[in-house]
Order: structure tokens, then sequence, then C-alpha cells
């Protein structure tokens, strides 16, 4: 069974640029996988951030955005807030209806 | 304005059933898809399937299989997920969502805490 892999844990500097990625255990991420990311915060419902690898959802702010990078998908936090520390996740286009969500990253902004 | 409600926090003995709703409005609810899925605690997101709101079409994630069941009232605009076997490893915050396609998730219920007692 493909597993999607996601760093752990992240940490950037306030103003910082971060990337984290979102990988599979077996092949390369493209954008026929729908890469697509979630933010969540502790006691709180996840909130898209970015869909159909580099379409951000509606409020998001601009220092978010998503591509490919390599065999990866990838998010990228451009002047990382402290509001920013949370979890994020990716998930991905199994096929056939089925979506599997990597295992997430914790972020952390200090 | 398009919301969420789902139903409240349930307590269920190991092997027993449990069906969460989420009630949705401010949308035509026919015409996008609902998502669920769930948070274990200490553990990530876990995506357990999705349903039609137009023709009840599902698709669930292959490690719940034989044991979820997705259905929706259009009458009522209601999503249902039923869960049966639980297990310890089934307590977890469940959340239903909009779906517009292409993993793009965008409203979310308030979520239901399922909590199965080992």
């Amino acid at each position: 069974q493909t597993v999607v892999t996601q760093e752990p844990s992240f940490s950037v500097s306030p103003g910082g640029t971060v990337t984290l990625t979102c990988g599979l255990s077996s092949g390369s991420v493209s954008t026929s996988y729908y890469p697509s990311w979630y933010q969540q915060t502790p006691g709180q419902a996840p909130r898209t951030l970015i869909y159909s690898t580099t379409t951000r959802s509606s409020g998001v702010p601009d220092r978010f955005s998503g591509s490919i990078l390599g065999n990866k998908a990838a998010l990228t936090i451009t002047g990382a807030q402290a509001e920013d520390e949370s979890d994020y996740y990716c998930v991905l286009y199994m096929g056939s209806g089925i979506w599997v969500f990597g295992g997430g990253t914790k972020l952390t902004v200090l | 304005q398009v919301q969420l409600v789902q139903s409240g926090a349930e307590v269920e003995k190991p092997g027993a059933s449990v069906k969460v709703s989420c009630k949705a409005s401010g949308y035509t609810f026919t015409s996008y898809g609902i998502s669920w899925v769930r948070r274990a605690p200490g553990q990530g997101l876990e995506w357990m399937g999705w349903i039609s709101g137009y023709n009840g079409n599902t698709h669930y994630a292959q490690t719940l299989q034989g044991r979820v069941t997705m259905t929706t009232d259009t009458s009522t605009s209601t999503a249902y997920m039923e869960l049966r076997s639980l297990r310890s490893d089934d307590t977890a915050v469940y959340y239903c969502a909009r779906n517009l396609g292409s993993g793009h998730l965008d409203y979310w219920g308030q979520g239901t805490l399922v909590t199965v007692p080992s």
C-alpha cells in the first residue's frame, strides 16, 4: 500500500520562508494526484489552503503557495507569521474516488 | 451562508455502531458531495470517504470498507456516516465537509467526538 509522506515537524523564524513537502513511498507526485493542503490548529476544524496543486482557497493569504518540486508536492509559506504555527496535511488522489492523507507536519514558528 | 452542523458527541461500547449526522444549509445540497474526515487523538487526519449529494454514490477508504456506510437524506439536506463494529481506535473527532472536487473541501462541520472506551 502506497504511503503519503510528510516531514513530521519543521520550524521557521517569523518572516522566514518554509517549504513543506508531500511525497509517496513509491513513485512521484504529479498534478494527476491533485495534491491539496490543509491546515488544522488545535480545537478547530481543518481548513483548505491549496487544492489541485496550486489553487489557493478563498480567503487564504497569498503567502501560501503550492507547487510540484521534483517528485513531491510542496507547500511554501513566504513570510511566516506567528499564526501559521499549526499542523499541515497534504492529501493525494489515488484514483477510483479514493484520497489519502499524509501523516501531517507540525510547524513551529519561533 | 453555507453551514454544516453535526450531531453531538457520542460514547459507544466496543462492537456497537454510531451514526453521525451533518445537516447542510445555505446551498443546494444536491449540487455537491460531502466528504468525511476523522482525527484520532495524537494522530493525523484520515480520509474516510465521500458521498454524492446528487445520487448517493459513495467511495470509502479501503481501511474502513465493510464497516462504514455513508448516506444522504435530500429532503432534509442531511448526510450521515455510520461506523459499525466500533473499536477503541475509532475514538476520534469526525468531520464532514462540503466537497467541491479536486481536493477542495470548502466548508466544514464543527466536528463530532466519538469515544469508544477500551
